[in-house]
């Protein structure tokens, strides 16, 4: 069964700093996708970046990057130039192929915070 | 742009209430999802579906119906709600496709559920 890591439980990083979210999957497909979301405080999740198994380059999407590794069944999002309005909960995800929809498991998350 | 709505974003019940929540979007998507969210537990699968009518039973669905007679309507039952029924509900919709990208689910703002 799919399953999804996220190891870093919380995050404090200084204003314009890079950040990088760890996540790590286990899956035997070898087609598969992999999602990351953000969750500010009023609880709505944000669809930010996807990477499909087989996209040869890094999924970019603004200041978000996906860091795909898939020898190390990694996918951490990096975040360029932080903002305060990064702060938030972030959210792995991948799809999963088993069932009638393509569902999607989600690892614990990771909450982000930036300073001023 | 992908719009989810939820009927309610705070709602207050009392145990052994009937609880409807609603969930409605306006793409056209075939796919919809109601989870449940609590602290340190992540996002919990309840039910999705794939088709009008059609529903199957994710990974919590113990006390919970669901109901969708309309393409773009998927309704979460509590049928007799109880105070472990306390949570934030999200519900998501997502396109039917082969295309590993085309499962990206698309999130409401959420429905925080307090029942006493």
């Amino acid at each position: 069964a799919q399953k999804i890591t996220q190891t870093q439980p919380g995050m404090f990083v200084q204003e314009k700093e890079a950040v990088t979210l760890d996540c790590t999957y286990d899956t035997s497909d070898q087609s598969y996708g992999l999602f990351w979301y953000k969750q500010p405080s009023s609880g709505e999740m944000i669809f930010l970046i996807y990477q499909g198994s087989y996209d040869e380059q890094n999924a970019t999407e603004g200041r978000y990057s996906l860091n795909f590794q898939k020898a190390r069944k990694s996918a951490n999002l990096v975040i360029s130039a932080s903002q305060l309005g990064d702060s938030a909960m972030y959210f792995c995800a991948m799809r999963d192929h088993k069932g009638g929809a393509q569902k999607l498991v989600f690892g614990q998350g990771t909450r982000l915070t930036i300073n001023p | 742009d992908v719009k989810v709505t939820q009927s309610s974003r705070y709602l207050v019940k009392r145990t052994g209430e009937k609880v409807f929540l609603e969930c409605v979007q306006d793409m056209d998507h075939e796919n919809m999802f109601w989870y449940r969210q609590d602290p340190g537990l992540g996002l919990r699968l309840i039910y999705f579906s794939y088709d009008v009518k059609m529903k199957e039973k994710g990974d919590i669905p113990e006390g919970y119906s669901v109901s969708r007679e309309k393409k773009e309507r998927f309704s979460l039952i509590l049928e007799s709600a109880s105070t472990n029924q306390t949570s934030m509900y999200l519900c998501a919709s997502s396109l039917l496709g082969s295309y590993p990208g085309q499962g990206t689910q698309y999130f409401g703002p959420g429905t925080r559920l307090l029942v006493l």
